[in-house]
């Protein structure tokens, strides 16, 4: 199993402009998350899914969007990027909802200048 | 509010040491931790957790401790080794719902 995988690994993306960050896990999760990272900083939750078709707003969803069409897939938007958006996001999954099952991915790295 | 912060950013072990990270949380209510493990370039990865009904709970070469009278969690690591050189973050869970409100993070240094 490849496990969580995450593309881009890194982008630099001018003000206004638009992106969506990919993920995908082979492993038949049922949730999944998507969180940022900024430097020397814990992780926030941005949005989380508990199944295909359904998604849910986290810790810090403004500016971003989700959707859940597989169990496989959950793309993360950016619609009108902005710095504050300047961070690194990873994506993880897990086969319950015990949050210490969560499987990490690699991180993008996004630059918004 | 709702918080979980580090005493110390940074540790620097011998090798062969035992290592004790810590960790302070302020929202009593929240009844599930977990510690990970962040190596440079890589996302995290899940090393021990622990309930509030626990006190201790012991791994391979990792225990956690929680104090819930201070509010204090803290990751020990026993015969330190060099690739346990990262950054360790506790993170804490309250309730049924997704949300796991991370602290700042330790970096800890292993001397060779």
């Amino acid at each position: 199993n490849a496990g969580v995988t995450q593309t881009p690994k890194f982008r630099i993306l001018k003000i206004g402009q638009s992106m969506t960050l990919q993920c995908t896990q082979d492993m038949n999760h049922n949730y999944m998350y998507w969180y940022r990272q900024d430097p020397g900083m814990g992780l926030k939750l941005i949005y989380y899914s508990v199944g295909a078709g359904i998604t849910d707003k986290g810790e810090v969803p403004n500016g971003y969007n989700v959707s859940r069409s597989t169990t496989e897939d959950f793309p993360l938007r950016l619609e009108l990027a902005a710095p504050s958006q300047t961070s690194v996001y990873f994506c993880a999954s897990s086969y319950s909802v015990e949050l210490g099952t969560q499987y990490f991915g690699p991180g993008t790295r996004l630059l918004v200048l | 509010g709702e918080s979980v912060g580090l005493h110390l950013p940074t540790l620097s072990v011998q090798e062969g040491d035992n290592s004790i990270i810590n960790c302070a949380y302020s929202n009593s209510a929240s009844d599930y931790f977990i510690w990970y493990k962040q190596e440079s370039g890589k996302g995290p990865q899940f090393i021990i957790d622990i309930r509030s009904n626990m006190d201790k709970r012991q791994g391979q070469r990792v225990t956690v401790l929680l104090n819930k009278t201070v509010k204090h969690l803290s990751l020990q690591i026993a015969a330190t080794q060099p690739g346990d050189s990262a950054v360790y973050f506790c993170a804490e869970n309250k309730g049924s719902n997704y949300k796991l409100t991370f602290g700042k993070g330790t970096l800890l240094t292993v001397n060779p």
